[in-house]
Order: C-alpha cells, then sequence, then structure tokens
C-alpha cells in the first residue's frame, strides 16, 4: 500500500523569502517520489522527480526537494519565491506497487495552495 | 501533436445523461492513466491502460464508469448515467514506457464535468 500526506493545506509566504512545502509518504515498495504544480486553469507540470539516484533533486524554476528515506520523507524548497510560483503543488508517490504487469501505481498528495504576498 | 489534449475542456450535463470524454495522448507512448480531481482534492487514478490493454480499472467508482483505448492511441472515459457526485475534472496522462516507477507522466488540461 502507498500513501502521501501533505502536511499543510496552505502556505502563505513573502515574496523573497524561502518557501517549504512539506510531504511525507508511506510505500512498501522502492519508491519514486514527483512534485507537480498546477497554475489555476492550466495542466499538472512536472516540478521535479527522485528515482533512487541522488537524493538531492533540483527541477525547474529554481525548487529542489530532498529525499530522506529515515524521515519518509520529500519536502519542497526554494530559496526566494516569486509572484509567478503561487499555484498549487502536489507530492505524489510512485511505485510498482507489486503487480504482476509491473506498472506504476500512483499515489497525489492532497495539495499544497502556495501564496505568495508582494 | 506536443502533448496531451483533451476534448471537451468543458462538458454541462443534465443528471441521467451518458457522457464521453476524449483524451489524445502523446504519440508512441504506451502508458495511459484516467485520473478524477473533485473540487479542493488531488487527482484520484481511475484506470491504466498499457497499449490497447486496461490493466488496471480499481479506480473506476462504479460500473457505470467505462474506458477504453481502443488501438492503443485514442481513450475514453465514457460515464453512464451521469449523477451530480461525478462532477470533477477528469484529467488524463501519458506516458513513454511500460514499466519502471520513476516515469514520468505527462497531464493534460483535463475535462470539467458538472452535472447538474
Amino acid at each position: 500500500a502507498q500513501s502521501v500526506t501533505q502536511l499543510d493545506s496552505h502556505v502563505s509566504v513573502s515574496e523573497g523569502t524561502p518557501v517549504l512545502l512539506r510531504c511525507n509518504y508511506s510505500s512498501s515498495y522502492s519508491p519514486s517520489l514527483f512534485w507537480y504544480v498546477q497554475h489555476p486553469n492550466k495542466g499538472l507540470q512536472l516540478l521535479l522527480k527522485y528515482t533512487s539516484a541522488a537524493t538531492l533533486v533540483k527541477g525547474i524554476n529554481g525548487f529542489e526537494a530532498e529525499f530522506k528515506k529515515s524521515e519518509t520523507s520529500f519536502h519542497l524548497t526554494k530559496p526566494s519565491a516569486h509572484m509567478s510560483d503561487a499555484a498549487e503543488y502536489f507530492c505524489v508517490v510512485s511505485d510498482l506497487g507489486g503487480n504482476s504487469g509491473g506498472y506504476q501505481k500512483v499515489t497525489f498528495g492532497t495539495g499544497t495552495k502556495l501564496q505568495v504576498i508582494p | 501533436g506536443a502533448g496531451v489534449s483533451q476534448s471537451p475542456r468543458y462538458k454541462v450535463a443534465k443528471r441521467g445523461q451518458d457522457v464521453a470524454l476524449r483524451c489524445d495522448p502523446i504519440s508512441g507512448h504506451v502508458s495511459l492513466f484516467w485520473y478524477q480531481q473533485a473540487l479542493g482534492q488531488g487527482p484520484e487514478f481511475l484506470t491504466y491502460f498499457q497499449n490497447e490493454a486496461q490493466l488496471d480499472k480499481s479506480g473506476l467508482p462504479s460500473d457505470r464508469f467505462f474506458a477504453e483505448r481502443p488501438e492503443g492511441s485514442v481513450s475514453t472515459l465514457k460515464i453512464q448515467r451521469t449523477q451530480q457526485e461525478d462532477s470533477a475534472v477528469y484529467l488524463c496522462a501519458s506516458s513513454l514506457g511500460t514499466s519502471g516507477s520513476g516515469e514520468t507522466q505527462y497531464f493534460g488540461p483535463g475535462t470539467r464535468l458538472l452535472v447538474l
């Protein structure tokens, strides 16, 4: 079984200050982890992903995330928020789920809405 | 096309009406997923296709929901006798490969369904 918990439904930061969006996961297998961003009325866009290589993953637009197995966490960070970062962010866990077909089993978190204050 | 496309983008249906939602995945992508995203929630898995084979339909909420991908490319999600609780955004995603937990899924813009 797999699950993902996004600890904050809303985060508000001032422009130019750091961003931290928290995510904890559970998986019975070796998971991959993703962060997607969803701007209003737009499709989901991949920010970054962890697939068992380097634990510190850099993504687009200055975002990065660190996979910490001991803490089962994959928090998303950015040193300095920009107005264009205001959006909803989803943490996603993916594993093969022990299924015979070997395909992805994917679970999304409930999302964190990021507000950036000028 | 360059990305995943879905049509229609918006659909208003009267309760009891049947609807069909279309997904055009990225050309050559083997895997195709359907998700349902209720207001204020994250996407929830509905069903998965590998080419034309529907390998997982465990997320379909009832037997009113049916999906197909007959030629391994375009997919259609059909909802029969729509109910108000079916109102949601329906997302389609495709990925290149057939296995591996690290496959990136590319999402379409979604179809927003409102059942009155």
